[in-house]
């Protein structure tokens, strides 16, 4: 089946500095989302990227959708304290696999004031 | 989006028992689908919960085990059966809106599964 390699696991930063993680796959996706997760919550989508190539942002995010299709990156900048969350990315199918997503292991990041 | 509110929000079960989660959405959507988060790791899908027919499962999630039920465009059930501690998890809703269900999935805040 579809796997996506998340990385990092983990980061420990300090207040306003930049932070990135990725995701990589051995499949295709037709859709990449990137989600934060805080404890006791749901998933939060944060950015869907929707096509090869095409980068979005939304506030001090920034995510891009790999040319192969099969990589995404997210970036943060200037992080702050409620930063602090498990981001997961995750990919989503067609064909056979439509709506279906797959997830990353998540990077849990944590924001030091 | 769509407001997504789940019942239980968690529950403490004892093994061998079955409980039935309950999804419920503040409008109509094309697609709903059930998610497993175990403790400390990421989320799995189990099934796509069709509206009016049997769900779609995944490999490894078998419907004597997690049947689930949409008996219409905003509500739907997971029953997880026969429960083990192994089941101690988060069980997450989604839902995917659009005319084709192709809008990103958003998230209900899951219902928290303990079982002793």
């Amino acid at each position: 089946g579809q796997q996506l390699n998340q990385s990092p696991q983990s980061m420990f930063i300090q207040e306003g500095e930049d932070v990135s993680m990725n995701c990589t796959s051995s499949s295709i996706f037709n859709t990449w989302l990137w989600y934060k997760q805080d404890p006791g919550e749901g998933p939060v989508l944060l950015i869907a990227l929707y096509k090869a190539g095409e980068l979005t942002s939304n506030g001090r995010l920034t995510a891009q959708f790999g040319i192969t299709r099969k990589d995404s990156f997210l970036n943060i900048s200037a992080s702050i304290p409620s930063d602090v969350g498990i981001y997961f990315c995750a990919g989503q199918g067609g064909g056979t696999s439509y709506g279906k997503l797959t997830f990353g292991q998540g990077t849990i990041l944590t924001v030091h004031p | 989006s769509a407001v997504i509110s789940q019942k239980p929000s968690r529950d403490i079960c004892q093994r061998g028992t079955s409980l039935t989660i309950q999804c419920q959405v503040d409008s109509q959507v094309t697609m709903m689908f059930w998610y497993r988060q175990q403790p400390g790791q990421s989320l799995t899908l189990i099934a796509t919960a069709n509206q009016g027919s049997e769900a779609t499962y995944e490999s490894g999630f078998v419907i004597d085990k997690f049947p689930i039920s949409r008996p219409n465009l905003t509500f739907s059930t997971l029953t997880v059966s026969n429960m083990s501690p192994e089941d101690s998890s988060i069980y997450l809703c989604s839902v995917g809106e659009g005319l084709l269900g192709n809008q990103p999935q958003h998230f209900g805040d899951g219902t928290r599964l303990s079982i002793l």
